[in-house]
């Protein structure tokens, strides 16, 4: 099993839609959990961080997390063609420390 | 304006050459990294340095060096290179202990022959 699993894609959804992300991740003390977002021959950005269980929202962008479920997800309300990119979540493992386990990513196009 | 750099951003090598790619961040940050990123395996830390002439290997360190002699600065060197190591590098600094400080370099795409 993967230490951190998301779906490739590519998940494709209309312009004003909701896009909905998911990430699991396999250690179950996993604290820190963060999505960035890459775009095509670009770096990755970060766009959210989450910590405890529930709902963190930032502007269009909102992260859940179910530690319980060992599930986090990214919602990107009002989707734009802007928002199209891959989206990587990223699991800092127990032990704190500054390293980061990725998942391979979900590509996401928007379509007008 | 607070950034990493690589350099170079493209490289075209042949195998058994050796090569070095430089990484430089300007926010005093003590937490420095490689990566590399293939397609279906993701972002994969090659080596990390904690700080100053502190480093350690990360989940993929096989075929490469690194150093920390000065804080702002983190080479990835590649003493010979072979085709599995063609890649796209990122480099990436963060505070210590915060890793939601990280920033990324622009990517080096690199092709061994």
């Amino acid at each position: 099993q993967k230490e951190v699993e998301q779906n490739s894609g590519p998940l494709s959804v209309p312009e004003g839609a909701i896009a909905s992300l998911n990430c699991t991740y396999s250690d179950r003390g996993s604290q820190s959990f963060f999505w960035y977002r890459q775009y095509s021959g670009k770096s990755p950005e970060l766009i959210m961080s989450i910590y405890s269980n529930g709902d963190k929202e930032d502007g269009r962008f909102t992260a859940q997390l179910n530690k319980a479920s060992q599930y986090v997800s990214l919602l990107i309300r009002d989707s734009q063609p802007s928002d199209s990119a891959t989206y990587l979540c990223a699991v800092r493992p127990p032990g704190g420390g500054n390293k980061l386990t990725f998942g391979t990513g979900t590509q996401l196009k928007v379509e007008l | 304006e607070a950034q990493v750099t690589q350099n170079p951003r493209y490289l075209i090598t042949v195998t058994g050459k050796k090569l070095t790619v430089t990484c430089s961040q300007n926010m005093n940050h003590e937490y420095m990294s490689w990566y590399r990123q293939d397609p279906g395996l993701g972002l994969r830390q090659i080596y990390y340095s904690m700080n100053v002439e502190v480093t350690d290997k990360g989940d993929v360190p096989e075929g490469y060096k690194v150093s920390r002699k000065e804080k702002r600065n983190f080479p990835l060197i590649l003493e010979s290179p072979s085709p599995n190591q063609t890649s796209l590098y990122f480099c990436a600094s963060s505070l210590r202990g915060a890793p939601e400080t990280q920033y990324f370099g622009p990517g080096t795409r690199l092709l061994v022959l």
